[in-house]
């Protein structure tokens, strides 16, 4: 069980262009859902935080005009990045988890991101 | 500030031998849980243990255990009989809602 699912697995766009990741928890509803963005050999970076039907609330430093996320319904979260620039470009991984983190995040595969 | 810190950024150990890696964490949340991930060249995050702060033993799941000192707030992780398969980035990280993650351990298995 706390399948989570996150589509595409990659993806290539062009420099200004946007790109729609999807994460989705497959057996289980999720009340919040958090994206991430990891660099080559380092850590997770938090982004945001989603809840269902809330808006999202940003980590600082993070864009939110840039880092568009929407999380519409219990097992479903987008994060939208628009105007993409070649800086953009990383691994995102999303995780989703039920009323607190008492059990844990569970993660989906992620999504690399690459801008040309 | 609540920060998790990671003071091993490699480790390596022949198969089947034992392994230990360190991580301290300082929190101000008086209820908050601790947990091992592990991330290997797939790059999916996997659960390998958790913690409860407010339980004093400490948790194990089959080769994996952790020695849980919340005094001195370390909370360390031990793999036996360590396999090939171990081989990954290994994270730790302490919260109650939104996870604090540690730079990881690159833990590399010697055949």
């Amino acid at each position: 069980g706390a399948v989570v699912s996150q589509h595409p697995s990659w993806v290539i766009c062009k420099s200004g262009t946007s790109v729609k990741i999807e994460c989705r928890s497959l057996d289980f509803q999720a009340t919040t859902m958090f994206w991430y963005r990891q660099f080559p050999k380092q850590s997770l970076m938090l982004m945001a935080t989603s809840n269902e039907g809330s808006k999202a609330t940003y980590e600082q430093g993070v864009e939110k005009d840039k880092f568009l996320i929407n999380h519409a319904s219990l097992t479903l979260s987008t994060l939208t990045v628009t105007s993409a620039h070649p800086e953009d470009s990383s691994f995102y991984i999303c995780s989703a988890t039920l009323h607190t983190t008492t059990n844990g995040q569970y993660f989906g595969p992620g999504t690399r991101l690459t801008v040309t | 500030a609540q920060t998790v810190t990671q003071s091993q950024p490699e480790m390596s150990v022949q198969e089947a031998e034992t392994v230990t890696l360190s991580c301290t964490y300082d929190t101000s949340e008086s209820d908050y849980y601790l947990f091992w991930y592990k991330q290997p060249p797939s790059r999916q995050m996997i659960l390998v243990i958790r913690q409860e702060a407010y339980k004093q033993q400490n948790a194990t799941e089959n080769r994996f255990s952790v020695n849980f000192q919340k005094a001195a707030k370390s909370f360390s992780l031990k793999i036996s009989d360590s396999q090939l398969g171990d081989a990954a980035m290994y994270f730790c990280a302490s919260g109650n809602y939104q996870l604090i993650w540690g730079a990881g351990t690159k833990l590399i298995i010697k055949p």
